[in-house]
């Protein structure tokens, strides 16, 4: 079945490192793919997302590239900050059996010091 | 808010009680998903509506395990007998685009 694999937490940076995460898939479709985050005491939400080969999705200065060669989607970021901190999951909805439903990866822990 | 709101926050049980855990969407999104996350896991997919009907229930891991939309907006999921493996935060979640769910903050489940 299709599954989301993300590298193990959790990561420890300091402020305005460099910040790669990362996560492969597998599926037997065509699926999108994306990166949700968990802040400490919310709810998680939609950080970026990819629907095809080769794009790119960024938000808030993370940028992933939808790499289906390498069934790769690594988050990436310049310049983390201390905000940035919190869990990052990567999850992939597979298009091709209509359904509505993501996959999610375990989650990565990202803390970010000052 | 116009957020997902989950009910109760925080419950305790017994093992063998039942329970039920109530989600109320954000307002006209027709797709509703319920999963379940155990510490240090991501989210694992349990049930997932389309409107009223279910249209994904195959990551309910047993019968004990149910959910209703009876009106197309607030859902219930309802677990019988439980055990102290149902221990986890239920998470709730509504779209109107396929993957990208807005999710609450979800229900912590302790199984005693």
């Amino acid at each position: 079945g299709d599954s989301v694999t993300q590298m193990e937490g959790p990561v420890t940076l300091s402020e305005e490192a460099f910040l790669t995460i990362n996560c492969t898939y597998t599926a037997t479709g065509y699926p999108s793919l994306f990166w949700y985050v968990q802040y400490p005491g919310e709810g998680l939400q939609l950080l970026l997302k990819a629907t095809k080969a080769d794009d790119k999705g960024s938000n808030k200065g993370f940028e992933a590239t939808y790499r289906k060669e390498t069934t790769s989607f690594h988050l990436e970021k310049g310049s983390v900050q201390v905000s940035d901190s919190a869990v990052y999951f990567c999850a992939l909805s597979d298009n091709y059996n209509q359904g509505g439903k993501l996959i999610f990866g375990q989650g990565t822990e990202l803390s970010v010091k000052p | 808010g116009a957020g997902v709101s989950q009910t109760p926050s925080n419950k305790v049980t017994e093992k063998g009680k039942y329970v039920e855990l109530r989600c109320d969407p954000i307002s006209g999104h027709t797709a509703l998903y319920w999963y379940r996350q155990s510490l240090g896991q991501g989210p694992e997919f349990l049930i997932y509506f389309q409107g009223t009907g279910a249209a994904d229930d195959s990551g309910l891991p047993n019968d004990r395990f149910f959910a209703v939309r009876p009106e197309g907006s607030v859902s219930t999921l309802k677990i019988q007998r439980t055990e102290r493996g149902d221990s986890a935060v239920y998470l709730c979640a509504s779209s109107l685009t396929v993957g990208e769910l807005f999710f609450g903050e979800g229900s912590r489940l302790t199984v005693l």
